[in-house]
């Protein structure tokens, strides 16, 4: 059975600090997602990193992938509240459209 | 193109009732899939359709919950009769490739 570990489970960090939150998988997996997900509204996709050594940024957020260690990461640079929210990993399973299998989440809190 | 859209946003019934929540896909998108998340806890997959067929079914958490998915179209997710740790919020998402669309969620408390 495919198991996700994330961590932190809370981070609260001041504004302008930078820090990275950890998802760890078990088994073989095609691809692996991150998601936002702010209180009461859908989860939004961030980023879908689908081989080894896949690294994509979006503003203040960088994810990266190494399917070798079964581990992900989701750095946050100079962080703003506005980055407050819920943080999700989630991997698909081999051949993919199948099911996610998702990490307990991460809830992330700026600090001004 | 428009999203994933989830009704009710917000259900609150007593024990013993029956509720149902209805999902409208992506137009076009012939997976689709009902996940929950108890209070708390990570989110889990219950079950999984291509068009209208139940393609994977294992996390559905007993027989007091019934999928359909009329078509291939919408899916409706029926809770009868529901308990109280039913409750928490349900969503859905459907796909085409390897991208997953979410929808809002359906928060259902059990009282």
């Amino acid at each position: 059975e495919l198991k996700v570990e994330q961590n932190p489970l809370f981070l609260s960090m001041q504004e302008g600090k930078n820090y990275t939150i950890y998802c760890n998988y078990s088994t073989t997996s095609d691809r692996l997602y991150w998601y936002r997900q702010d209180p009461g509204k859908s989860l939004e996709s961030l980023f879908v990193l689908l081989s080894n050594g896949a690294v994509k940024q979006e503003g203040r957020l960088m994810a990266s992938l190494d399917t070798k260690a079964r581990l992900s990461t989701l750095h946050i640079t100079a962080a703003v509240h506005d980055l407050s929210a819920t943080y999700f990993c989630a991997v698909d399973a081999v051949g993919g459209n199948e099911k996610l299998t998702f990490g307990t989440g991460t809830r992330l809190t700026i600090i001004p | 193109e428009a999203g994933v859209t989830q009704f009710p946003s917000h259900s609150v019934i007593e024990k013993g009732q029956t509720v149902t929540l209805r999902c409208d896909p992506i137009s076009g998108h012939d997976n689709l899939y009902w996940y929950r998340r108890v209070m708390g806890k990570e989110i889990k997959f219950l079950l999984h359709f291509v068009k209208e067929s139940k393609q994977d079914e294992s996390g559905m958490p007993n027989n007091r919950f019934l999928a359909e998915r009329t078509g291939g179209t919408y899916s409706t997710l029926k809770v009868q009769p529901a308990e109280l740790e039913d409750s928490g919020v349900y969503f859905c998402a459907s796909s085409s490739g390897p991208r997953y669309t979410f929808g809002s969620g359906t928060r259902l408390t059990v009282v």
